[in-house]
Parts: structure tokens; sequence; C-alpha cells
């Protein structure tokens, strides 16, 4: 069975400081990852995705995340917080469910506050 | 813009009563998600619909059900509504379906309010 942890909750951080939401995973497969954030009243809307190419993934609005399969990581990274950052952040794990049907597992998300 | 489109955006209605929430997904999209977010369980997968049929179920009530019509827009149908209940429900759409490992495209979601 596949299963994401979001290890923290919530993060804050000050405008133009670098932002690090952690993101651990297991999966019985070779799974592939995605990060996903929602702002208040929007829907969710995908930041990035790894599905076993590079393990460095480049996403929207300055987001990148690295998968670690040694450390079943795949934390994501912004080298400087704009206050439009300022979010719930998804990540997503996404495997065989044991057929022929990709499964989702969401986390239960990380609020992402930004302090001018 | 996700190019999903849901609603009403908003539903307030009393406990007992029956609703009915639509999705209309992106051009081009097959597959059909419905996830309900609540502050005390998160995001949790209801069912997914592909090209008409019924692909997978997650944690869907008795009392829900849903549908997806060949013109590909789904209706999810809440009955009996309960106070627990009240939650946002929102629509994703897909290219494939399941078997493809696409990108999910979200819609603004449906809160609904039971009293």
């Amino acid at each position: 069975a596949q299963s994401v942890t979001q290890l923290d909750s919530h993060v804050s951080v000050s405008e133009g400081t670098p932002v690090l939401l952690r993101c651990n995973y297991s999966s019985s497969y070779s799974p592939s990852l995605f990060w996903y954030v929602q702002h208040p009243n929007k829907g969710l809307q995908l930041l990035l995705k790894y599905t076993s190419a590079a393990t460095l993934v480049k996403g929207i609005n300055g987001f990148e995340a690295e998968f670690k399969k040694s450390e079943t990581s795949f934390h994501l990274t912004k080298p400087s917080a704009h206050m439009s950052d300022a979010a719930e952040y998804f990540c997503v794990v996404s495997d065989h469910d044991g057929g022929s049907n990709y499964k989702l597992t969401f986390g239960k998300g990380t609020l992402l506050t930004v302090n001018p | 813009d996700s190019g999903v489109t849901q609603t009403p955006k908003h539903l307030i209605t009393a406990t007992g009563q029956r609703v009915t929430l639509r999705c209309s997904p992106r051009s081009g999209d097959l597959s059909v998600y419905w996830y309900q977010q609540s502050l005390d369980q998160g995001l949790q997968f209801l069912i997914h619909y592909y090209n008409g049929e019924e692909r997978a179920k997650g944690n869907i009530l008795e009392r829900f059900s849903a549908q997806q019509f060949p013109d590909l827009h789904s209706e999810l149908n809440l009955s009996s509504l309960e106070l627990g209940d009240s939650a946002l429900y929102f629509c994703a759409s897909s290219v494939g379906g399941g078997l493809d490992n696409s990108p999910l495209h979200f819609g603004n979601g449906t809160r609904l309010t039971v009293t």
C-alpha cells in the first residue's frame, strides 16, 4: 500500500527567504510523484510532476522538487518566497493499485504562510 | 483557468435533502474524478469515471452516487444529507483513464453547507 506524509502542517517564512516543504512517501512499486498548490477558494493546480526521468524536477512559479529514492522523499523548494506563494500545498503519490489502474494518494497538506 | 467547470459554486441545504453537483471536464479529457475536502478528513477520493464508465471507487458513501454522461459531463448526487456532509466537493479531469498517469486538472469546487 502506498502512503504520503507531509511532515509539516504549517510552514511560515519571510518574503525573499527560501521555502522548504517536506514530503515522504511509501510505495510498493515505482511511483510517480506530484506537488499541487491550492489557493484560497480555488481548486488544486499542478506545480510539478516526477515520473522516473530526471530526479530534479522544475515546476511553475520557480518551484522545484528532488526525488530521493534512498530517503523516500520528494521535498518541494523555492529559493525566494513571494507573497503570492501563500497557499496550501499537497504532495501526491501515484502508483499501480495492483491492477491496471493508477491510484492517487494525497498528503494532508502544508499551509505556507509568507510574511512581509 | 483549469478548463474544468463546476456548478453551483455554493449550495446550502437542510439535513435529509438531496442535491446534485455538476462538473464539465476540460475539453478532450475523458476522465472525471470526484473528491471531498473537509477540515478533519482532508482530501478524500470518492469516485472516478472514464468515458462514461465507473473506473474506481474510493471512500464514497452509499447515500452518494455519480454518473458520467455521453457528453462526458458528470453529476454527483448526494442524498439523505447529514451535517457531516458539509464540505468542499471537487471535480477533476484528465486525459487518460488511470492508465497513463496524466495529471489532474481541478475545478474550483462546490461548497456544500448542510444546516
